[in-house]
């Protein structure tokens, strides 16, 4: 078993739908939660980062941690085209720990 | 240009050659990494450098080699390319300390294909 799951898609959904992406993990040690956002032929780009449990909103964009189901989903709101890339899930327990990625997930957004 | 730079940007080789990826960052980031991404296995560590001179093996090492003689350059050479190593590897880098010491900047990729 992976250490950090994520559905690997593709997840397609009309413009304006509210988007739910998850992760699961099995280290109970993690603490700092990340998601990167990865466009076609691009690196990775961080969009999202939380410590600890909780949500962070930024924008469209909101951060979703739940330690004691070891679960962690990015929802956005009124998805729009430009939002269609794959988006990677990454955590550590420490911010010195190297950071163990997700699969990652592909995300449509059509018109 | 500020940032992270990788080159070449697309490379084909043959099995049995030697390829040399080039990363550069203008930060002076202390910590350097070099990831390959293949699907369904996301993003593998290869090697990463906590400063010049320092460098450790991440998950997937074997049949990579990498030095950093300065901080601002992290080469990954790849002594006798195998099909295998067809990927497309990106460069990272972050700050040694700070409450953003885990953050990674990513380079652009370098997409290789060995025949």
């Amino acid at each position: 078993q992976k250490e950090v799951e994520q559905d690997p898609g593709p997840l397609s959904v009309p413009e304006g739908a509210i988007v739910s992406l998850n992760c699961t993990y099995s280290n109970s040690a993690f603490q700092y939660f990340m998601w990167y956002r990865q466009y076609s032929r691009k690196g990775p780009e961080l969009l999202m980062y939380t410590y600890s449990s909780g949500n962070k909103e930024d924008g469209r964009f909101t951060a979703q941690v739940d330690k004691s189901s070891k679960y962690i989903s990015l929802f956005i709101r009124d998805s729009q085209p430009s939002d269609s890339a794959t988006y990677l899930c990454a955590m550590s327990a420490t911010n010195t720990d190297k950071l163990i990625f997700g699969t990652g997930t592909r995300l449509q957004v059509f018109p | 240009d500020a940032g992270i730079t990788q080159s070449p940007r697309y490379k084909i080789t043959e099995t049995g050659r030697q390829v040399t990826l080039m990363c550069h960052q203008t930060w002076s980031h202390s910590y350097m990494f070099w990831y390959r991404q293949d699907l369904g296995h996301g993003l593998r560590l290869i090697y990463y450098s906590a400063a010049a001179d320092i460098t450790d093996k991440g998950e997937v090492p074997d049949g990579y080699v990498v030095s950093r003689s300065k901080t601002e350059n992290f080469p990954l050479t790849l002594e006798s390319a195998t099909r295998s190593q067809t990927s497309v590897y990106f460069c990272a880098s972050s700050e040694s300390t700070g409450p953003g010491a885990n953050v990674l900047t990513f380079g652009a990729g370098s997409r290789l294909t060995v025949l």
